[in-house]
């Protein structure tokens, strides 16, 4: 089966500038997450989603950050504005569903984002 | 306190070197334990996972969990280059997945 799919891989961009990130999941996959993965730390939850329905968005940033996954499949997850600790890789997984029976998520490569 | 805490290394071993890596945790409600592997600009990768308390085995990979002590391992067997990448424990409960900041395992010809 294909993986999860992410764009872009890379972005650098100002401080106080938008930025938005996409994922697209394992087909099927009804449950998604966006993890932030600072350098040298493990992935850190932001928001989960099963479908198009936000399960737990407690650790997201939420005056700056936000996310959809509309019609429950691909999600974008956005910046606006950017600060210099948000540079960090931003993982999407995903998971057939939240008590997945292989207790482990899939996840994409990430997008590396640098904020300058 | 954090709720999983990893030794994050760096740990650097010869080729054909028995490796141990290590992760403490706080949360009894973590029912499952796995062991992730992410390779330098990859996303992490499943390795293995536990549900209870013993050993698990998967070729040279043996992971192990305590669960009075609330300490889990992963043991490396006859170490390749080809394992050097960070190691990322990681706990499940309550439909959420919590890491460990990671080691960086790096295994020398």
């Amino acid at each position: 089966e294909a993986g999860v799919a992410q764009s872009p891989r890379y972005k650098i961009i100002e401080k106080r500038q938008s930025v938005a990130f996409w994922c697209n999941p394992i087909s099927g996959h009804a449950t998604l997450y966006w993890y932030q993965q600072i350098l040298g730390q493990g992935p850190k939850l932001l928001i989960q989603f099963q479908n198009n329905g936000v399960v737990d968005d407690s650790q997201l940033p939420k005056d700056r950050f936000s996310a959809e996954r509309l019609k429950g499949v691909d999600s974008t997850l956005k910046i606006q504005p950017a600060k210099l600790e948000d540079s960090a890789v931003y993982l999407c997984a995903s998971s057939r569903t939240i008590d997945s029976t292989n207790y482990g998520y899939t996840f994409g490569s990430g997008t590396r984002l640098t904020v300058v | 306190q954090k709720e999983v805490e990893q030794d994050p290394g760096p740990l650097s071993v010869p080729e054909g070197a028995i490796v141990s890596l290590n992760c403490t945790y706080s949360n009894s409600a973590f029912q499952y334990f796995m062991w992730y592997r992410q390779y330098s600009r990859k996303g992490p990768e499943l390795l293995m996972y536990t549900y209870s308390s013993g050993n698990k085995e998967d070729g040279r990979f043996t992971a192990q969990v305590d669960k009075s002590s609330k300490y889990i391992s992963l043991f490396i067997r006859d170490s390749q280059p080809s394992d050097s990448a960070t190691y990322l424990c990681a706990m499940r409960g309550g439909g959420k997945l919590i890491f460990g900041q990671g080691t960086e395992l790096s295994v020398k010809p």
